[in-house]
């Protein structure tokens, strides 16, 4: 079955400092792949998603490559930010089977703190 | 605001009880999904609905349920309640089914089963 490993958080930083979140995915199929943000005390939002062997998505200064060799997306951004600070979640979504795209298969979720 | 209006936002309860979360999903959206985010289990996926019909399943349990109205909006139907059920219940809806649709997602309903 379809399966998304995230690298354990917390992960602190400071202002300005380089960010990595690792993830790793098991899918059938052609995957889509995502990564939502979660701010406190609010549902999910979609990040940026990739939806094809290396496509990069991108978004307010955030980035992940879709990366079939290797079946990762990683998020990057240059130059965190206190606003930043939220939980990070990867997530894929795959057609084998017929299933729905809505469907996600999500990771366990990444807690980022980025300090002033 | 991601235009997902979600009811209550927090729930309490006891044991053995059963309880209705509710679903608004944004203007002119057909599909509906339900996802549950548990300490333990993380975000897992409940099930979908896609203008009234069920087209997605997941890892729902038989004491939970769910429809979808005429108007859209949408029910999960928790029943016989247990102290693990405790846990914050998203829906997010999506204008369609299939092909990469971006899901918008609302601001949860918190249960807590005493």
């Amino acid at each position: 079955g379809n399966s998304v490993t995230q690298m354990e958080g917390p992960v602190t930083l400071s202002e300005e400092a380089f960010l990595t979140i690792n993830c790793t995915y098991t899918a059938t199929g052609y995957p889509s792949l995502f990564w939502y943000v979660q701010y406190p005390g609010e549902g999910l939002q979609l990040l940026l998603k990739a939806t094809k062997a290396d496509d990069k998505g991108s978004n307010k200064g955030f980035e992940a490559t879709y990366r079939k060799e290797t079946t990762s997306f990683h998020l990057e951004k240059g130059s965190v930010q206190v606003s930043d600070s939220a939980v990070y979640f990867c997530a894929l979504s795959s057609r084998a089977g017929g299933t729905s795209y809505g469907k996600l298969t999500f990771g366990q979720g990444t807690i980022l703190t980025v300090h002033p | 605001d991601s235009g997902v209006t979600q009811t209550p936002k927090h729930l309490i309860t006891a044991t053995g009880q059963r309880v209705t979360l509710r679903c608004s999903p944004r203007s002119g959206d057909l599909s509906v999904y339900w996802y549950q985010q548990s300490l333990d289990q993380g975000l897992q996926f409940l099930i979908q609905y896609y203008n009234g019909e069920e087209r997605a399943k997941g890892n729902i349990l038989e004491r939970f349920s769910a429809q979808q109205f005429p108007d859209l909006h949408s029910e999960l139907n928790l029943s016989s309640l247990e102290l693990g059920d405790s846990a914050l219940y998203f829906c997010a809806s999506s204008s369609r089914t299939g092909g990469n649709e971006k899901l918008f997602f609302g601001s949860g309903t918190q249960l807590s089963v005493l």
